[in-house]
């Protein structure tokens, strides 16, 4: 199946600074990107939606000036966390939906991020 | 997308078939039954998907009643590796964001 990655699968920093996180579709290429926020024994909650060369689309109570989302090329995009705080410590994972396919998603592997 | 309900938790016997229902009573004529499942601390992982017709793949089977309104994921000989939360997912096929439930919490004991 497809391959996606990200990096890096896990973070730690300090309160007040940036994180950014990769995803990539490595051998496919992906108009559009997802990422998804996962507490502590909850399920997937999806943030914005990411699509190649254009703004992201925000779920509602995401903000988008904490949380910039760039999708430069048909195989990256990136998640920054800014000003991070203790709350936004959480498990990060994007999937990428195949271009041209039918509507499959391949998911990465996540990103553990814990803010001190 | 439709709503989906399904077990908080199960547990079965290695080597043993797991059967996992779910209902979506609300689906539409256009929506598929997608099934993914997640082991701890890892990205979740496509399973299999079907429109009305029964499924198999190498992983699983999937089972779709005629009329639609549930469906039942079989792993056919459950392995402690299978130990994971299995999620349901009915939408559109080639839509946009997967909506992830609760899913079911499977345990497979030796």
């Amino acid at each position: 199946g497809a391959v996606v990655s990200q990096h890096p699968s896990r973070v730690i920093c300090k309160s007040g600074t940036s994180v950014k996180i990769e995803c990539r579709s490595l051998d496919f290429q992906a108009t559009t990107m997802f990422w998804y926020r996962q507490f502590p024994k909850q399920s997937l909650m999806l943030m914005a939606t990411s699509n190649e060369g254009s703004k992201a689309t925000y779920e509602q109570g995401v903000e988008k000036d904490k949380f910039l989302i760039n999708h430069a090329s048909l195989t990256l995009s990136t998640l920054t966390v800014t000003s991070a705080h203790p709350e936004d410590s959480s498990f990060y994972i994007c999937s990428a939906r195949v271009q041209g396919g039918r509507g499959e998603q391949y998911f990465g592997p996540g990103t553990r991020l814990t803010v001190t | 997308d439709a709503k989906t309900t399904q077990p908080t938790s199960m547990d079965c016997a290695e080597g043993r078939a797991a059967n996992l229902p779910c209902n979506h009573s609300t689906i539409s004529g256009n929506e598929y039954v997608y099934w993914y499942r997640q082991i701890h601390s890892q990205g979740p992982q496509y399973i299999i998907h079907g429109l009305k017709n029964n499924e198999t793949n190498e992983m699983a089977s999937l089972i779709i009643t005629e009329d639609r309104k549930s469906s039942t994921l079989i792993l056919p000989h459950a392995t402690l590796r299978d130990t994971a939360v299995y999620y349901c997912i009915v939408r559109v096929n080639a839509g946009n964001m997967l909506t992830f439930g609760g899913g079911t919490r499977l345990m497979v004991k030796p």
